[in-house]
């Protein structure tokens, strides 16, 4: 069974760039079995989809986010990242990388302040 | 983008009783690409139901789903402790996926 562990800076400044690792193990991230998510959910609210890639490296983004969006692919270290750009507060959230939505991270906080 | 719409928001019950949830679209989800998943209080989404009616790995039978178009119901047929968190159903028929409100089960 695939298993996904995020890592990446807790706290982040305003206006900076959020980035984090999502780390893969059980099986390949070029596997064309899974696609590769990240999710995100702010304390005590729902879960809102950030966006995908798969083995080819073809992404699909939230609309609401896409301007400020990049997930990539390292498949020498079986990772895939996420990067947003110019964060504010609102995006102090606990992020989850998920493989098809199926199999879950355990989430990562990060929080946006100065 | 199809929001989701999840009742009610609470909903209090006893062990033993049933529940009924329900997720509505605001159109229709694309081959039934509906899936429901349980989060208790620190932990992570766990997926229940996908394709609107069939249950995950280790997943208990008292759970199932149902519902076609834009209507869906998560059915517990008899509450057992563990079963009290947050459920939120989840479309994967369209872009951007989306995920409902959340419907919390509480003890009553």
């Amino acid at each position: 069974q695939v298993q996904l562990q995020e890592s990446g800076p807790g706290l982040v400044k305003p206006s900076q760039t959020l980035s984090l690792t999502c780390t893969v193990s059980g099986d390949s991230i070029s596997s064309r079995t899974y696609y590769w998510g990240w999710i995100r959910q702010p304390a005590g609210k729902g879960l809102e989809w950030i966006g995908r890639i798969y083995p080819s490296g073809s992404t699909d983004y939230n609309p609401s986010l896409k301007s400020r969006v990049t997930i990539s692919l390292d498949t020498s270290k079986n990772q895939y990242s996420l990067n947003l750009r110019s964060v504010n507060a609102a995006d102090t959230a606990v992020y989850y990388c998920a493989a098809n939505l199926r199999y879950w991270g355990q989430g990562t906080l990060v929080t946006v302040s100065s | 983008e199809i929001v989701l719409t999840q009742s009610p928001g609470t909903l209090s019950l006893s062990p033993g009783e049933r529940a009924t949830l329900s997720c509505r679209a605001s159109q229709s989800v694309s081959s039934s690409y509906l899936a429901w998943y349980q989060q208790k209080p620190g932990q992570v989404p766990r997926l229940l139901i996908y394709d609107a009616s069939s249950r995950a790995t280790g997943i208990p039978d008292r759970f199932s789903g149902s519902g076609s178009g834009i209507d869906f119901t998560l059915t517990i047929s008899r509450l057992e402790p563990e079963d009290f968190a947050v459920y939120y159903c989840h479309q994967y028929g369209s872009l951007p996926r989306t995920f409902g409100q959340g419907t919390k089960v509480e003890i009553k």
